[in-house]
């Protein structure tokens, strides 16, 4: 059965400081991929970046950045320069299922960015 | 691009009558659609899975003859929610792909905000 677990339920960072978003995932599918979103106050699924499992290098969009530990099972989310609209709750996902293309979310850690 | 609406984006009705919430992809044609229903302060859940003229795939636990889905063209899907109850309150959020998606992304809707009273 696949899994996604992020175990923090809150975090804070300073404004213009960078902040790490746990994810730990299992699955037995040699094939997933791996997603981030973001979810404002205003409930909208926002895409910030994918890590496929045969992706060799660790994937970036602009100031998020995703630290892909395969053997870890781990696909943690780095925020460089975090800023106040960066205050959010954010959820790691896995693709899984093959042809039907599911995703499954973790619990989500909420992020307040702090002046 | 790959835009998907909702509609509406609140409701509120009565308990024991039925809500029909509208999902468009804009601007693709969206082979598959999918089902998600999220709870205050939790995760998003999916409920089912629905492909261009085919019968949805409901997840296990959610009852099919309650939440009635039909994709009835590549632009659009609809969830009923039938003889709603108040426990039925919640917000749901659809998302679509095609077969062109990178990386098989699901865009996601705005969400509707169900009210059951």
């Amino acid at each position: 059965a696949q899994k996604i677990t992020q175990t923090q339920p809150g975090m804070f960072v300073q404004e213009k400081e960078a902040v790490t978003l746990d994810c730990t995932y299992d699955t037995s599918d040699p094939s997933y991929g791996l997603f981030w979103y973001k979810q404002p106050s205003s409930g909208e699924m926002i895409f910030l970046i994918y890590q496929g499992s045969y992706d060799q290098q660790n994937a970036t969009e602009g100031r998020y950045s995703l630290n892909f530990q395969k053997a870890r099972k781990s696909a943690n989310l780095v925020i460089s320069a975090s800023q106040l609209g960066d205050s959010a709750m954010y959820f790691c996902a896995m693709r899984y299922g093959g042809a039907t293309n599911k995703l499954i979310f973790g619990t989500g850690t909420l992020l307040a960015v702090q002046p | 691009g790959a835009v998907v609406s909702q509609h509406p984006s609140r409701v509120i009705c009565k308990s024991g009558t039925s809500v029909k919430i509208e999902c468009r992809s804009l601007d693709f044609q969206a082979t598959t659609m999918f089902w998600y229903r999220q709870f205050p302060k939790q995760s998003l859940m999916l409920m089912a899975t629905s492909n261009e003229g085919s019968k949805a795939t409901y997840e296990q636990g959610v009852e099919k003859d309650k939440f009635l889905i039909n994709h009835a063209s590549l632009t659009l899907s609809t969830l009923t929610v039938t003889s709603a109850h108040p426990e039925d309150s919640s917000f749901y959020i659809c998302s679509a792909s095609s077969v062109d998606s990178p990386s098989y992304e699901q865009y996601f809707g705005p969400g509707t905000r169900l009210t059951v009273t």
